[in-house]
Formats: C-alpha cells, structure tokens, sequence
C-alpha cells in the first residue's frame, strides 16, 4: 500500500517568509509524528498528533512553528518568518497504534532558507 | 534525560566482512528500541524493533540486534555486508510515556569497500 508522502520535497524561500510544509500519513493509522533533521542537531521530535487529543507539542523550536492536523488525516506543518536556522529535512511518521510504537517515515521536505 | 549513544560516526568494512554498530541508551525503564537505515537523499527506513521478549531481534536484510539490559545497549549486525548497505544508520529510543516519541541517535555513516 502506499506509504507516507510529503510535499513539497524541496522549499527554497527567502528569509522572513512563511512556509507550509505537508504530509499525508498511511491510510487507518491514528497517530502522526514531525522530526526535524538538521547537521547540526541530527534529529529531533517536534509534535506529536494522537487521534482527537491535544497534540504534543513539547518539541517546537519556537512559537514560530504550528501544527495542525485536519480530520484525523494529513497535517500541516507551519513556519512564519523563517529564518536560516530553520534550514533543515522535515520528516513525517505514522504509526497504526500508539500502542506499537512503530513508525513509517515518509521522505522528507528538505527546506533552504536563503 | 533520556538519550542515545551511537559512539561510532563512521565506520568501513569491507564487502562480505561482518558488521556491528553500536548503541547505549539511557532510559528509566524497559524501553521501546528500533533501528533506522537512511540513503543518501531518502526517508528512514525501518530496520527492527524490539518491544519485550526474546532479546535478539531479526529484521529486514539480514539485519539483525541484541537487547542487553545490563549494558544499556542494542548493538546492530550483520554477519555479510553488501556494498549497497553503505547508508547511514540510525539508533532510537521510543519513550513510551510520551507516545512513543523518537529519541535518536547522532547516526553512524557506513561505508563499504569493494
């Protein structure tokens, strides 16, 4: 079946700008995950979605980023006024139970901010 | 806090010669443990997963891990390396009580002489 996707896979913006970043998860599975991959940190948790619960968001960098995931299904990951810093591979995970643990990535939207 | 060890950032072996990457972990209990492969330019796949139970875990090509409670570790191998999995690989700790947030590794680079 088919796996996770991300679009777009790659975003150059300019600095100041804002960017939405996509990820539509395994069809059925309840619980979605963003990471961030960058040189300089490796990677890290950012926000968490459990079915209808209040999201985790314990790992943002910043109030700059937002979260938001639309009918139990795809998700969209938010930036305002990027900076350089956020230069980085965001990766979106799945997982069919919370109980399992298990989760399946999808390839990633590798963002450049000039 | 917990976290993952990869002492390693990059080893070489040869074709055919056995492979062991190594990973410690701290974490306050029995802990969800998983090993992640990523190519150049990709997502992360899933390599194996121990949850409880049998502590030698096999996975996907050939792959396989040992869970040592006493060492904190969770060490990778393969008896026969091929040249296509030089990638980077990845170690990771899900923290149950946290829905089963990732907490990676820093990766090792495995790169295979012919």
């Amino acid at each position: 079946g088919a796996g996770v996707s991300q679009s777009p896979s790659n975003k150059v913006t300019e600095k100041g700008k804002d960017v939405e970043l996509r990820c539509d998860p395994i069809s059925g599975h309840t619980a979605l995950y963003w990471y961030r991959q960058s040189l300089g940190q490796g990677l890290e948790f950012l926000i968490y979605f459990q079915g209808n619960s209040a999201p985790d968001k314990s790992g943002l960098p910043s109030d700059r980023f937002s979260a938001e995931r639309t009918g139990g299904s795809v998700s969209t990951l938010t930036i305002q006024r990027t900076q350089q810093e956020d230069s980085a591979v965001y990766l979106c995970a799945s997982s069919p139970r919370r109980e399992t643990g298990t989760q399946y990535f999808g390839p990633g939207t590798r963002l450049l901010v000039l | 806090a917990q976290s993952v060890t990869q002492p390693d950032i990059h080893i070489t072996v040869s074709e055919g010669a056995s492979l062991e990457l190594r990973c410690n972990y701290s974490y306050g209990a029995t802990p969800y443990l998983f090993w992640y492969v990523q190519s150049p330019g990709q997502g992360l796949q899933l390599l194996l997963k121990y949850f409880s139970g049998d502590t030698l875990v096999q996975g996907i090509k050939g792959f396989e891990a040992e869970f040592k409670r006493s060492q904190s570790s969770f060490n990778l191998r393969k008896p026969s390396v091929h040249w296509s999995d030089a990638a980077e690989y990845f170690c990771a700790v899900g923290l149950m009580e946290y829905g089963n947030k990732l907490v990676f590794g820093a990766g090792t680079i495995l790169r295979v002489k012919s």
